[in-house]
């Protein structure tokens, strides 16, 4: 299985602050990566696809790069409704795909 | 608008069977995969398995083989997941969501619309 790890597991930032999130996969995965941002007793919901593309809808605050096993979730404007964990994906090994474990981004 | 309602919580003994679905509306139901993500409580996500709604073909992952189920009626728009030998450790949120690929044969596992959740209690 490929194992995707997040860094931080939980970070703390102020409203307009730029962050950065981590995901290193296990083995090299092209551009085979997905985020996910998720609220307390809500369903996930899709923030980039791909590595790099922003979902339909989704602010233009939110920007992803990467490849290979390094990926980046920024955030260049941290806004109330951001406080949330946020999950990488890969989607390389299909269909036994892996979530990394989450961070947490509190105030 | 897409939507996936599924079935509301469960409180099962271990060793017992549960069942849950997940009707899917304001697409084409056949032309999306639908999978199964389960959450443990305070913990990560899990990817279960895909059920392609078209043919009914399912891949499970490794680790529930042999004990899930997922199965879809298109007369109903409705996919199923079944779990069977339930232990404590199965205590979690199951979520199904749809595969973003357009398309009744390939799917690529981003994950555009999810459930709202449904919550699976097994205690003694």
């Amino acid at each position: 299985d490929i194992q995707m790890t997040q860094s931080p597991s939980s970070l703390s930032a102020s409203v307009g602050d730029r962050v950065s999130l981590t995901c290193r996969a296990s083995q090299s995965i092209d551009n085979y990566v997905n985020w996910y941002q998720q609220k307390p007793g809500k369903a996930p919901k899709i923030l980039i696809y791909a590595a790099s593309s922003l979902q339909t809808g989704v602010p233009s605050r939110f920007s992803g790069s990467g490849s290979g096993t390094d990926f980046t979730l920024s955030i260049s404007s941290l806004q109330p409704e951001d406080f949330a964990t946020y999950f990488c994906q890969q989607t390389y090994s299909s269909p036994e795909y892996t979530f990394g474990q989450g961070t947490k981004v509190e105030i | 608008q897409v939507q996936l309602v599924q079935s509301g919580a469960e409180v099962k003994k271990p060793g017992a069977s549960v069942k849950v679905s997940c009707k899917a509306s304001g697409y084409t139901f056949t032309s999306h995969h639908i999978h199964w993500v389960r959450q443990a409580p305070g913990q990560g996500l899990e990817w279960m398995g895909i059920i392609n709604p078209s043919g009914g073909s399912t891949t499970y992952a490794q680790k529930f083989q042999g004990r899930v189920t997922m199965t879809r009626d298109t007369s109903t728009n409705t996919v199923y997941l079944e779990l069977s030998s339930l232990r404590s450790e199965d205590t979690a949120v199951f979520y199904c969501a749809r595969d973003k690929e357009n398309s009744s044969t390939f799917f690529y596992g981003d994950l555009d619309s999810w459930g709202q959740g449904t919550l699976v209690s097994v205690s003694s």
